[in-house]
Protein backbone atom coordinates (compact mmCIF):
# COMPACT_ATOMS: atom_id res chain seq x y z
CA UNK A 1 0.00 0.00 0.00
CA UNK A 2 1.62 3.50 -1.04
CA UNK A 3 1.75 6.14 1.59
CA UNK A 4 1.99 9.31 1.54
CA UNK A 5 2.33 11.46 4.65
CA UNK A 6 2.52 14.86 5.56
CA UNK A 7 3.94 15.91 9.10
CA UNK A 8 1.24 17.45 10.32
CA UNK A 9 -2.64 17.79 10.10
CA UNK A 10 -2.74 20.69 11.34
CA UNK A 11 -0.82 24.08 11.68
CA UNK A 12 -1.26 27.64 12.96
CA UNK A 13 1.31 30.20 11.66
CA UNK A 14 1.76 33.64 12.60
CA UNK A 15 2.01 36.32 9.99
CA UNK A 16 5.60 36.80 8.17
CA UNK A 17 6.94 33.50 9.79
CA UNK A 18 8.74 31.04 7.89
CA UNK A 19 6.62 27.54 7.45
CA UNK A 20 7.78 23.74 6.57
CA UNK A 21 5.41 21.70 5.23
CA UNK A 22 6.88 18.33 5.09
CA UNK A 23 5.62 15.03 3.09
CA UNK A 24 7.48 11.53 2.49
CA UNK A 25 6.26 9.20 0.63
CA UNK A 26 7.31 5.34 0.79
CA UNK A 27 7.04 4.08 -3.22
CA UNK A 28 9.85 5.17 -4.55
CA UNK A 29 8.33 7.34 -6.43
CA UNK A 30 9.62 9.67 -8.61
CA UNK A 31 7.25 12.62 -8.64
CA UNK A 32 6.00 14.13 -5.98
CA UNK A 33 3.69 17.43 -6.05
CA UNK A 34 2.30 20.12 -4.05
CA UNK A 35 -1.32 21.45 -4.19
CA UNK A 36 -3.29 23.86 -2.99
CA UNK A 37 -6.98 23.36 -2.56
CA UNK A 38 -9.67 25.83 -1.93
CA UNK A 39 -13.00 26.08 -2.38
CA UNK A 40 -14.64 26.67 -5.63
CA UNK A 41 -10.77 26.67 -7.28
CA UNK A 42 -9.77 23.01 -7.08
CA UNK A 43 -6.41 21.30 -6.32
CA UNK A 44 -4.21 23.93 -7.78
CA UNK A 45 -0.44 22.80 -8.69
CA UNK A 46 2.15 25.17 -6.61
CA UNK A 47 5.35 22.90 -7.39
CA UNK A 48 6.41 19.54 -8.60
CA UNK A 49 9.56 17.54 -8.96
CA UNK A 50 10.39 15.12 -10.75
CA UNK A 51 14.15 14.12 -9.23
CA UNK A 52 15.76 15.23 -6.17
CA UNK A 53 16.88 18.47 -6.53
CA UNK A 54 15.13 18.92 -8.95
CA UNK A 55 11.55 21.14 -9.17
CA UNK A 56 9.65 22.70 -11.41
CA UNK A 57 6.99 25.39 -10.68
CA UNK A 58 3.44 24.99 -10.95
CA UNK A 59 0.78 27.50 -11.47
CA UNK A 60 0.71 29.36 -8.43
CA UNK A 61 4.32 29.42 -6.95
CA UNK A 62 4.42 32.68 -5.59
CA UNK A 63 5.46 32.82 -2.19
CA UNK A 64 6.47 29.26 -1.91
CA UNK A 65 9.32 27.49 -2.66
CA UNK A 66 10.64 23.55 -2.63
CA UNK A 67 13.30 21.46 -1.53
CA UNK A 68 14.06 17.32 -2.51
CA UNK A 69 17.20 16.40 -1.09
CA UNK A 70 16.32 12.84 -0.77
CA UNK A 71 13.78 11.20 -2.92
CA UNK A 72 11.40 9.85 -0.75
CA UNK A 73 11.26 13.45 0.86
CA UNK A 74 9.62 16.70 -0.55
CA UNK A 75 8.97 20.07 1.08
CA UNK A 76 7.14 22.93 0.85
CA UNK A 77 8.53 26.13 2.65
CA UNK A 78 6.44 29.70 2.79
CA UNK A 79 9.49 31.80 3.05
CA UNK A 80 6.92 34.74 5.10
CA UNK A 81 3.44 33.63 5.49
CA UNK A 82 0.62 35.68 5.20
CA UNK A 83 -2.85 35.46 5.85
CA UNK A 84 -4.06 34.72 2.10
CA UNK A 85 -1.76 31.58 2.25
CA UNK A 86 -4.17 30.17 4.71
CA UNK A 87 -5.81 27.39 2.99
CA UNK A 88 -5.35 23.10 2.48
CA UNK A 89 -2.41 21.66 1.54
CA UNK A 90 -2.25 18.58 -0.41
CA UNK A 91 1.25 16.52 -1.38
CA UNK A 92 1.19 13.86 -3.44
CA UNK A 93 3.40 11.36 -5.33
CA UNK A 94 3.52 9.44 -8.78
CA UNK A 95 5.57 7.04 -10.73
CA UNK A 96 6.37 8.24 -14.35
CA UNK A 97 5.92 5.25 -16.09
CA UNK A 98 2.78 4.74 -18.98
CA UNK A 99 0.04 3.45 -17.92
CA UNK A 100 0.98 3.53 -14.20
CA UNK A 101 0.70 7.06 -12.99
CA UNK A 102 -1.74 7.35 -10.45
CA UNK A 103 -1.09 10.19 -8.04
CA UNK A 104 -0.99 9.35 -4.49
CA UNK A 105 -2.28 11.84 -2.31
CA UNK A 106 -1.17 12.44 1.76
CA UNK A 107 -3.65 13.36 4.03
CA UNK A 108 -3.32 17.27 4.00
CA UNK A 109 -2.36 19.99 6.21
CA UNK A 110 -4.77 22.61 6.66
CA UNK A 111 -2.69 25.55 7.47
CA UNK A 112 -4.15 28.66 9.34
CA UNK A 113 -2.16 32.31 9.17
CA UNK A 114 -2.98 34.80 11.69
CA UNK B 1 -0.25 25.34 -19.92
CA UNK B 2 -3.29 23.23 -19.57
CA UNK B 3 -6.75 24.42 -18.68
CA UNK B 4 -9.26 21.89 -17.03
CA UNK B 5 -13.19 23.07 -16.59
CA UNK B 6 -15.18 21.08 -14.68
CA UNK B 7 -19.21 21.41 -14.18
CA UNK B 8 -21.18 21.70 -11.96
CA UNK B 9 -20.02 22.30 -9.23
CA UNK B 10 -22.80 21.05 -7.24
CA UNK B 11 -25.16 18.06 -7.83
CA UNK B 12 -28.11 16.72 -5.83
CA UNK B 13 -29.78 13.75 -7.19
CA UNK B 14 -31.77 11.08 -5.78
CA UNK B 15 -30.44 7.75 -4.63
CA UNK B 16 -30.80 5.47 -8.15
CA UNK B 17 -30.80 7.95 -9.81
CA UNK B 18 -27.69 8.84 -12.41
CA UNK B 19 -25.36 11.45 -12.26
CA UNK B 20 -22.81 13.26 -14.99
CA UNK B 21 -20.19 15.68 -14.57
CA UNK B 22 -18.47 16.54 -17.57
CA UNK B 23 -14.96 18.70 -17.76
CA UNK B 24 -13.32 19.84 -20.96
CA UNK B 25 -9.36 20.02 -21.46
CA UNK B 26 -7.38 22.61 -23.58
CA UNK B 27 -4.10 20.84 -24.33
CA UNK B 28 -3.77 18.27 -26.83
CA UNK B 29 -1.10 16.76 -25.60
CA UNK B 30 -2.58 15.56 -22.80
CA UNK B 31 -3.87 12.17 -23.04
CA UNK B 32 -4.33 10.57 -19.49
CA UNK B 33 -7.44 11.36 -17.69
CA UNK B 34 -8.46 10.82 -13.88
CA UNK B 35 -11.38 11.09 -12.03
CA UNK B 36 -10.93 11.87 -7.75
CA UNK B 37 -13.00 11.52 -5.17
CA UNK B 38 -12.88 13.21 -1.89
CA UNK B 39 -15.00 12.10 0.88
CA UNK B 40 -15.08 14.66 3.64
CA UNK B 41 -12.37 15.18 5.28
CA UNK B 42 -10.31 12.37 3.65
CA UNK B 43 -7.88 12.93 0.69
CA UNK B 44 -8.44 12.17 -2.75
CA UNK B 45 -8.36 8.87 -3.74
CA UNK B 46 -8.62 7.63 -7.16
CA UNK B 47 -11.96 6.05 -9.00
CA UNK B 48 -11.59 5.35 -12.52
CA UNK B 49 -9.66 6.80 -15.18
CA UNK B 50 -9.04 7.02 -18.89
CA UNK B 51 -6.23 7.39 -21.79
CA UNK B 52 -6.89 8.59 -25.04
CA UNK B 53 -6.18 5.44 -27.35
CA UNK B 54 -10.00 4.51 -25.97
CA UNK B 55 -13.28 6.03 -26.21
CA UNK B 56 -15.09 4.50 -23.01
CA UNK B 57 -13.91 2.83 -19.22
CA UNK B 58 -16.23 0.91 -17.13
CA UNK B 59 -16.15 -0.07 -13.50
CA UNK B 60 -19.11 -1.34 -12.00
CA UNK B 61 -21.43 1.59 -11.71
CA UNK B 62 -19.30 4.13 -13.00
CA UNK B 63 -17.50 5.08 -16.38
CA UNK B 64 -16.03 7.69 -18.07
CA UNK B 65 -16.11 8.68 -21.40
CA UNK B 66 -13.70 10.55 -23.96
CA UNK B 67 -13.92 12.64 -27.08
CA UNK B 68 -10.53 13.58 -27.78
CA UNK B 69 -11.89 15.74 -30.86
CA UNK B 70 -13.85 17.59 -28.64
CA UNK B 71 -11.65 17.89 -25.86
CA UNK B 72 -14.34 16.76 -23.54
CA UNK B 73 -15.02 13.73 -21.40
CA UNK B 74 -17.31 12.90 -18.39
CA UNK B 75 -18.05 10.80 -15.22
CA UNK B 76 -21.30 8.62 -15.33
CA UNK B 77 -22.24 7.59 -12.31
CA UNK B 78 -25.51 5.28 -12.17
CA UNK B 79 -27.90 3.84 -9.60
CA UNK B 80 -26.17 6.41 -7.07
CA UNK B 81 -26.10 5.23 -3.16
CA UNK B 82 -25.77 8.11 -0.42
CA UNK B 83 -21.93 6.76 0.13
CA UNK B 84 -21.17 8.35 -3.33
CA UNK B 85 -21.87 11.54 -2.00
CA UNK B 86 -18.39 13.62 -1.97
CA UNK B 87 -16.55 15.81 -4.37
CA UNK B 88 -15.32 14.81 -7.91
CA UNK B 89 -12.49 16.01 -9.28
CA UNK B 90 -11.30 15.27 -12.96
CA UNK B 91 -7.58 16.11 -13.60
CA UNK B 92 -5.70 15.43 -17.25
CA UNK B 93 -2.07 15.60 -17.99
CA UNK B 94 0.24 14.22 -20.90
CA UNK B 95 1.98 10.71 -20.28
CA UNK B 96 5.48 9.69 -21.55
CA UNK B 97 8.86 11.34 -21.86
CA UNK B 98 9.03 14.89 -23.51
CA UNK B 99 4.81 14.71 -24.09
CA UNK B 100 5.08 18.53 -21.47
CA UNK B 101 5.13 18.95 -18.02
CA UNK B 102 4.02 15.18 -15.93
CA UNK B 103 1.64 17.06 -13.37
CA UNK B 104 -2.03 16.59 -13.10
CA UNK B 105 -3.97 19.86 -13.63
CA UNK B 106 -7.31 19.08 -11.73
CA UNK B 107 -10.40 20.98 -12.77
CA UNK B 108 -12.30 23.07 -9.73
CA UNK B 109 -14.34 20.23 -8.46
CA UNK B 110 -18.14 19.18 -7.70
CA UNK B 111 -20.03 18.45 -4.97
CA UNK B 112 -22.42 15.46 -5.36
CA UNK B 113 -25.27 15.15 -3.00
CA UNK B 114 -27.34 11.56 -2.65
CA UNK B 115 -30.56 12.27 -1.12
CA UNK B 116 -31.74 9.18 0.33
Amino acid sequence: DVKVTQSSRYLVKRTGEKVFLECVQDMDHENMFWYRQDPGLGLRLIYFSYDVKMKEKGDIPEGYSVSREKKERFSLILESASTNQTSMYLCASSLFRPGDTEAFFGQGTRLTVV
Amino acid sequence: GENVEQHPSTLSVQEGDSAVIKCTYSDSASNYFPWYKQELGKRPQLIIDIRSNVGEKKDQRIAVTLNKTAKHFSLHITETQPEDSAVYFCAASPEGLGTGRRALTFGSGTRLQVQP
